[in-house]
């Protein structure tokens, strides 16, 4: 079965960090483009960050310089780290597949607050 | 970034009936390649999305024939033949082809009257 697991949400204070981890199975994970899109609560998709399967990576301007985006192919896993936390980030972080491949995790929800 | 609106945000619909939801952007979807990445998200209430349609019109695997894309260049539709209760539920558009980043219509969220 071809599957996305997201771990490693939880509640965090504002300026706080937190590392979010995405562990894949039932497909060639290497192979594939995977990103992270959040969902703000009652709202709508929201693309944060991208691993492409060639390498590059890419951030949404509202994350960019605070979360860092990282896999280990060897581990089928997918991570994003986000540091100086702030109450707009708050939301479920889903990992995905948007391209040849449509798979999307449960989501992991991520709440900052003091 | 490529801007996705979609029309109507709120969409009842009776069983039985057609219902039909449309998705407009900023600029062309068609890629260099030749090809136009727009697909359909469904997003069932307390679960994942999960894609219906990808490159305009073909159905994922599995997708009820019901379900059907059509468009070109900045104008899309997703269209239901007849509205199951399954069916409710909030609908993406998403466009690929100025990536990144991808960018999502605001969701159209399809309810029983």
């Amino acid at each position: 079965e071809v599957q996305l697991l997201e771990s490693g949400g939880g509640l965090v204070q504002p300026g706080g960090s937190l590392g979010l981890s995405c562990a894949g199975s039932g497909f060639s994970f290497s192979t594939h483009t995977l990103t992270w899109v959040r969902q703000a609560p009652g709202k709508g998709l929201e693309w944060v960050s991208a691993f492409a399967s060639g390498g590059g990576t890419y951030y949404a301007d509202s994350v960019r310089g605070r979360f860092t985006i990282s896999r280990d192919n060897s581990k089928n896993t997918l991570y994003l780290q986000m540091n100086s936390l702030r109450a707009e980030d708050t939301a479920v972080y889903y990992c995905a597949s948007l391209g040849d491949l449509d798979v999307w995790g449960q989501g992991t929800t991520v709440t900052v607050s003091s | 970034d490529v801007v996705m609106t979609q029309s109507p945000l709120s969409l009842p619909v009776t069983l039985g009936q057609p219902a039909s939801i449309s998705c407009r952007s900023s600029q062309s979807l068609v890629h260099g390649s030749g090809e136009t990445y727009l697909s359909w998200f469904q997003q069932r209430p307390g679960q994942s999305p999960r894609r219906l349609i990808y490159k305009v019109s073909t159905r994922d695997s599995g997708v009820p024939d019901r379900f059907s894309g059509s468009g070109s260049g900045t104008y899309f539709t997703l269209q239901i033949s007849r509205v199951e209760a399954e069916d409710v539920g909030v609908y993406y558009c998403m466009q690929g082809t100025h990536w990144p980043p991808n960018t999502f219509g605001q969701g159209t969220r399809l309810q029983i009257k």
